[in-house]
């Protein structure tokens, strides 16, 4: 069954420092994965998606992830980090089923310091 | 940018009312969701569709009943509400055959049952 990961419920970075927001899944078939994010008392935007085309999938707002099938890994990265993306970010994969569900992991609030 | 509404965005309401909350979507899409999300928590999902008439239910019980007699509409029942009911409820949309099936999330409803 698929599942995924998230490591850390809360990441904290500096205004202008590297985001990093780490996401591990475990899937049956070669998986679909996507990052939303959710700003408060919203619904979830997607920001990424990766559909076993390119390993390293640039979305929205500056943020990218790469698909490392070896480390089942889909960490998402930004390279400058802005006060706006304060936010709580999810990592879901694709069920692999005919449902087309998504298994979300718990999420990740990222605080960014001024 | 995604086209799925939900009405209203709060509600707050007394033990033992019926309460419906209205998910519309415009892009055509035959599957539809709901989701339930405490706060700062992962997304549970507590109904899905496939299409008109279909309806399933998703990985969390959930006393709340759907309905789908339009495709562009899937509303969210609770007969009677319970503080147990005080959640965010979200519903989604997505457009199958391509197998990734990205989901589009609408706004949310907050409610609150005292």
């Amino acid at each position: 069954a698929q599942s995924v990961t998230q490591l850390g419920s809360h990441v904290s970075v500096s205004e202008g420092a590297l985001v990093l927001l780490r996401c591990n899944y475990s899937s049956s078939v070669p998986p679909y994965l996507f990052w939303y994010v959710q700003y408060p008392n919203q619904g979830l935007q997607l920001l990424l998606k990766y559909t076993s085309a390119a390993t390293l999938v640039k979305g929205i707002n500056g943020f990218e992830a790469e698909f490392k099938k070896s480390e089942t890994s889909f960490h998402l990265t930004k390279p400058s980090a802005h006060m706006s993306d304060a936010a709580e970010y999810f990592c879901a994969v694709s069920s692999g089923d005919s449902s087309y569900k998504l298994i979300f992991g718990s999420g990740t609030r990222l605080l960014v310091r001024p | 940018e995604a086209d799925i509404y939900q009405t209203p965005r709060y509600l707050v309401i007394g033990t033992g009312k019926k309460i419906t909350l209205e998910c519309s979507q415009t892009m055509g899409h035959d599957k539809m969701y709901w989701y339930q999300q405490d706060p700062g928590m992962e997304l549970h999902l507590i109904h899905y569709s496939y299409g008109v008439n279909s309806t399933e239910k998703g990985d969390l019980s959930s006393e709340s009943t759907v309905s789908r007699i339009r495709t562009e509409h899937f509303p969210l029942t609770l007969e009677s509400a319970r503080p147990s009911h005080t959640s965010q409820y979200l519903c989604a949309s997505s457009k199958p055959g391509t197998g990734e099936d990205t989901q589009y999330f609408g706004p949310g409803t907050r409610l609150t049952v005292l």
